[in-house]
């Protein structure tokens, strides 16, 4: 399964609300469709699973939704801490792979 | 809190075999529900699934890797293991040990810092 992350790119300013999409070349079930957090130089940390569940910890401006191939995450009110790279990741029938990821910049 | 820790050669020559270990605290590796992970980062790129293993050491390799990689498990010392062999500098790359939560949902929970690897002469 391909996952496709659009944009690339995301330039916002901080308070402004940002909206990731993750495509995927087929059917997904959403129960293994999860998103990742990463800031230069660390590891990635997980924030979503089963596509809408938040992961310990992260606040709740942060939501997921969306089911077979198209999948969005959302951060409702952007805080500086939130600039970084965001991943989507499958898995499902023996294969895991990870969207390209979309780079979240401050404008 | 379980923690991992990857531990190894940063340096590796081509054709020879890059060999890691992960070490985890916290938890016991042979806990049921987990997967036991590696995943590695080319510089400035996305992420790639290596493969991974159960503690009964049932193992999952990505098709593209599958003829270099080997993963082992070593429950005794709550270590699991990364060989790659055949290097090149295509295989440069930060390397993560990470544990897979699989069950009604499916997704890495905690992740090592990470591990630089230079293939190079």
């Amino acid at each position: 399964v391909v996952l496709t992350q659009s944009p690339g790119t995301l330039s916002l300013s901080p308070g402004e609300r940002a909206t990731l999409s993750c495509r995927a070349s087929q059917s997904v079930s959403s129960s293994y469709l999860a998103w990742y957090q990463q800031k230069p130089g660390q590891a990635p940390r997980l924030l979503m699973y089963g596509a809408s569940i938040r992961a310990t910890g992260i606040p709740d401006r942060f939501s997921g939704s969306g089911s077979g191939t198209d999948f969005t995450l959302t951060i409702s009110r952007l805080e500086p801490e939130d600039f970084a790279v965001y991943f989507c990741q499958q898995s499902g029938s023996s294969s895991y792979t990870f969207g390209q990821g979309t780079k979240l910049e401050i404008k | 809190q379980v923690h991992l820790q990857e531990s190894g050669p940063g340096l590796v020559k081509p054709s020879q075999t890059l060999s890691l270990t992960c070490t985890v605290s916290g938890g016991s590796i042979s806990s049921g529900g987990y997967y036991w992970t590696w995943i590695r980062q080319h510089p400035g790129k996305g992420l790639e699934w290596i493969g991974n293993i159960f503690y009964s050491g049932s193992t999952y390799y990505n098709p593209s890797l599958q003829s270099r990689v080997t993963i082992s498990v070593d429950t005794s010392k709550n270590q699991f293991s990364l060989k790659l062999s055949s290097v090149t500098a295509a295989d440069t790359a930060v390397y993560y040990c990470a544990r897979y939560h699989s069950g009604s949902w499916a997704f890495l929970d905690y992740w090592g810092q990470g591990t630089l690897v230079t293939v190079s002469s």
